[in-house]
């Protein structure tokens, strides 16, 4: 059965760093992009990026490049999310996601972390 | 930045059809965009309802469909149900290896 495992809920202050967590099980974790969505409070889904753990290809939306850091460890079957500076806006809800193919959907999801940044 | 566009809401009653389409803010969209579905509950993650345009998710019900509708992708549900009052995301390649959301239908069942 295919998993993705996400790390537990954060609270951080502005300025701090945050690494997030997807664990993948139940497949060949490195045959298969991973993906970042955001959801933020009350907001729609945002595409971020997508890694591809066999190599670590990493490919980013516009809108978050250079704003967040999309890697992977291929040894653990984790991917990971993450900020060196937080920001307010940066509180939502994260998901990751498998996809299918490089061009294709995503077809597995994570069951989300919040991340919640407030002085 | 190109812009995938969908309507921000819409009712369909119990038992009705309900079509909710997918565009772009510039140009049409065919199959070579590979357009996906995906449904989102309240406080869950989202579920993957169609990809490649046309081709349902495991255990999706039939009454769910897909379509390239003149420039736009459709999802059409078919007696609509109360659990479908869900958000309705589309999904577009744009290419080297990026992707974007819609902004979302909100589907009221009543």
């Amino acid at each position: 059965e295919v998993q993705l495992v996400q790390s537990g809920a954060e609270v951080k202050k502005p300025g701090e760093s945050l690494k997030i967590s997807c664990k993948g099980s139940g497949y060949s974790f490195t045959s298969y992009w991973i993906g970042w969505v955001r959801q933020m409070p009350g907001k729609g889904l945002e595409w971020m990026g997508i890694i591809y753990p066999g190599d670590s290809d990493t490919r980013y939306s516009p809108s978050f490049q250079g704003q967040v850091t999309i890697s992977a460890d291929k040894s653990i079957s984790t991917a990971y999310l993450q900020w060196s500076s937080l920001k307010a806006s940066d509180t939502a809800m994260y998901y990751c996601a498998r996809r299918d193919g490089y061009n294709g959907y995503f077809d597995y999801w994570g069951q989300g972390t919040l991340v919640t940044v407030s002085s | 930045q190109t812009v995938v566009t969908q309507e921000p809401s819409f009712s369909v009653s119990p038992g009705g059809t309900v079509t909710l389409t997918c565009g772009l803010s510039s140009g049409s969209v065919s199959t070579s965009y590979y357009p996906s579905w995906y449904q989102q509950t309240p406080g869950q993650a989202p579920r993957t309802l169609m990809y490649s345009t046309n081709t349902r998710s495991s255990g999706v019900p039939d009454r769910f469909s897909g379509s390239i509708l003149g420039n736009k992708a459709a999802l059409t549900i078919t007696g609509a149900q109360a659990d479908d009052e869900s958000d309705y995301y589309c999904v577009l390649y744009m290419g080297s290896g990026i992707s974007v959301f819609g902004g979302g239908t909100k589907l009221t069942v009543l």
